[in-house]
């Protein structure tokens, strides 16, 4: 089946520059995104999710952009700070409709240095 | 404190023994799951639970069995551990309507030697 897939496996940032981290999939039916952070030792945190009939979807310092034509997801930090270290992964709904279709990404692992 | 409670944090278990992983939801969450991750691969789902009295496999569920006899119980059974077993495993719910897991627990970590 088709997976979720990271381009970068690392990402090293300075406290208050902005990060971006992405994610490709290939599942063109997959209606619905989501990121989430897994700090070290812990369980993922739901940080925001996106539909695809949207294009950018806001949070707190997170923005998630959806471009459906190159089937690509990023999530951006504004301001990053060291408690922002962590794994971040993201995942689709590859079955509309369903609530156990989901497929993970790998993770990138973002380090915040001060 | 709202929030999901896995037990044991982490355990060492035997080839062969039997082994339940225990959840608790105080959310009264109807959705619940169970996950799987390993090093360098995404976590994959093992079962969930739509509601309390039903149960349903994931992608991995051989090797695997749940009950939900209540709302707030998720329990995972091992019934014959296997080192290919070998995971951190993850217990999750989902809030109302919601169709995808947003809370999980800190994590089982078990090996099985």
């Amino acid at each position: 089946g088709e997976s979720v897939g990271l381009h970068l496996p690392t990402l090293s940032v300075q406290e208050g520059d902005n990060s971006i981290i992405n994610c490709a999939y290939s599942n063109s039916a997959s209606d619905y995104f989501i990121w989430y952070k897994q700090e070290s030792g812990k369980g993922p945190q739901f940080i925001i999710d996106i539909r695809s009939n949207m294009d950018k979807r806001q949070g707190q310092r997170v923005t998630v952009l959806l471009n459906k034509t190159v089937k690509h997801l990023s999530l951006q930090i504004a301001a990053t700070q060291p408690g922002d270290s962590a794994v971040y992964f993201c995942a689709e709904n590859m079955v509309p409709g369903s609530n156990y279709k989901l497929t993970f990404g790998k993770g990138t692992l973002l380090t915040v240095n001060p | 404190i709202a929030g999901i409670t896995q037990a044991p944090t982490s355990q060492i278990l035997a080839a062969g023994r039997r082994m339940t992983l225990r959840c608790t939801q105080d959310m009264r969450h109807n959705a619940m799951y169970w996950y799987r991750q390993d090093l360098g691969l995404g976590l994959r789902l093992i079962h969930y639970s739509n509601t309390a009295g039903t149960t349903g496999k994931g992608e991995v569920p051989d090797g695997y069995s749940v009950s939900r006899a209540n709302t707030d119980d998720f329990p995972l059974t091992l019934a014959s551990a296997v080192p290919s077993q070998t995971s951190v495993y993850f217990c999750a719910s989902s809030t109302q309507g919601s169709q995808v897991p947003a809370f999980f627990g800190q994590g089982t970590r078990l090996t099985v030697v």
